[in-house]
């Protein structure tokens, strides 16, 4: 199986700062249609997860333009330009390239 | 929308089964897939099933993992068997993306199945 590394695994952020999540996998998330396979999804207290990014870099629809994805290969990161009060929850990495879809074990991001 | 349905409590040796009932499109033309969170809050992907009726599964559970499809009811079921009490867990059903992204764009609620005599 891939295997999915998140760091930190707690992020405490202050309101309108930044903050950045890395996700790093045990093999190229590199398909050979030329697509990047990491998706992070966001699961807000008491709530389902909801996808964030897919292909690495594009935003699902409906998610704000404070939250960006980039990397390639095996490094990857989530950025969010301004973190708000919904912003809180666990943030998973995960990889749809090979099968069994994996995830990282989960950044939990809370205020200080 | 989809919802979870099935018994909360599951006896050790016995078979979970949860049902995902998909509302407000059709089920046809997607992958549905079943994934679980446990207690300690990580996720694990079970497996999914095409409307069309191929399946693919985790081999980690291959040996005791069933997800069937009805397409005439909207629903897609999940069966594992000999559940033990690692297999408590908060139970996600969830619609793939279609082709080619695949990422998971829908989820259920959750249902909460704890295995215990």
């Amino acid at each position: 199986d891939v295997a999915m590394t998140q760091s930190p695994v707690y992020l405490p952020v202050t309101p309108g700062e930044p903050a950045s999540i890395s996700c790093r996998s045990s093999q190229s998330l590199l398909h050979s249609n030329g697509n990047t396979y990491l998706e992070w999804y966001l699961q807000k207290p008491g709530q389902s997860p909801q996808v964030l990014i897919y292909f690495a870099s594009y935003r699902a629809s409906g998610v704000p333009d404070r939250f960006s994805g980039s990397g390639s290969g095996t490094d990857f990161t989530l950025k969010i330009s301004r973190v708000e009060a919904e912003d809180v929850g666990v943030y998973y990495c995960g990889q749809g390239v090979q099968s069994p879809r994996t995830f990282g074990q989960g950044t939990r991001v809370d205020f200080k | 929308q989809l919802q979870e349905s099935g018994p909360g409590l599951v006896k050790p040796s016995e078979t979970l089964s949860l049902t995902c009932t998909v509302s407000g499109g059709s089920i046809g033309g997607y992958h549905w897939g079943w994934i679980r969170q446990c207690p300690g809050g990580g996720l694990e992907y079970i497996g999914n099933i095409h409307s069309g009726g191929n399946t693919d599964y985790n081999p980690s559970l291959k040996s005791r993992v069933s997800i069937s499809v009805d397409t005439s009811k909207n629903q897609f079921s999940l069966k594992l068997t000999s559940v033990t009490a690692t297999d408590t867990a908060l139970y996600y059903c969830a619609r793939h993306q279609a082709a080619p992204s695949y990422y998971l764009d829908y989820w259920g609620q959750g249902a909460l199945i704890t295995v215990s005599s």
